[in-house]
């Protein structure tokens, strides 16, 4: 079945440690990929997003990703992370293949200790 | 904010019960979608709709129905709840109608719904 897999499920990292969140998906054909951040108690917001072009892409409070074709990847990074990015992470794929329904992984939850 | 409002916030009900949650859309969008975040199915879309029709359908039970309005605004009516059925209900909306990939949706705050 097609899917989106966040490979982690909780992740726990003290303040300025660099953070890595893993994101595969299955779909075939073009696609478009996001990531967004739930803070406690709060709703989704978009992080970044990937149409086409440069496959680094840039997003808000200093996150970054990468989209790796041949390894149907888009991993979010952050060099130095904060308190205040703790949160719960969800990749999402937009894909021709799945009528354009927006497909969430399960989410990844981040702890940063002070 | 993302411009996108639920009401209400929190809902506390029983079983059986019907509830309605409400969406009203950013200004401009004409798609609002629905979906149920829960703790064992994590973050699954309902079902879309686009400028008064409906759109796409998810994993949307029979129990459960939704419409849009002429103002754009959208109500899930959730009927006969069971326990399973307390989760997080967030609405999205989106300027297209979900037929392409250069899309974005923003998700308003939830609601909450406690079924006891």
């Amino acid at each position: 079945a097609q899917s989106v897999s966040q490979h982690n499920h909780h992740v726990i990292l003290s303040e300025a440690a660099s953070l890595e969140l893993g994101c595969n998906y299955s779909y075939g054909g073009t696609v478009n990929l996001f990531w967004y951040v739930q803070y406690p108690g709060q709703h989704l917001q978009l992080l970044l997003k990937y149409f086409s072009g440069d496959p680094l892409v840039k997003g808000i409070k200093g996150f970054e990703a990468e989209f790796i074709k041949s390894k149907f990847s888009f991993n979010l990074r952050k060099p130095s992370v904060q308190w205040s990015d703790t949160a719960e992470y969800f990749c999402a794929v937009n894909a021709r293949s799945n009528d354009y329904k927006l497909s969430f992984g399960a989410g990844t939850t981040v702890t940063v200790r002070a | 904010d993302s411009g996108v409002t639920q009401t209400p916030k929190h809902l506390i009900t029983a079983t059986g019960q019907r509830v309605t949650l409400r969406c009203s859309p950013r200004s401009g969008d004409l798609s609002v979608y629905w979906y149920q975040q829960s703790l064992d199915q994590g973050l699954q879309f309902l079902i879309q709709y686009y400028n008064g029709e409906e759109r796409a359908k998810g994993n949307i039970l029979e129990r459960f129905s939704a419409q849009q309005f002429p103002d754009l605004h959208s109500e899930l009516n959730l009927s006969s709840l069971e326990l399973g059925d307390s989760a997080l209900y967030f609405c999205a909306s989106s300027a297209t109608p979900g037929t392409s990939l250069r899309e974005t949706q923003y998700f308003g705050p939830g609601t909450r719904l406690l079924v006891l």
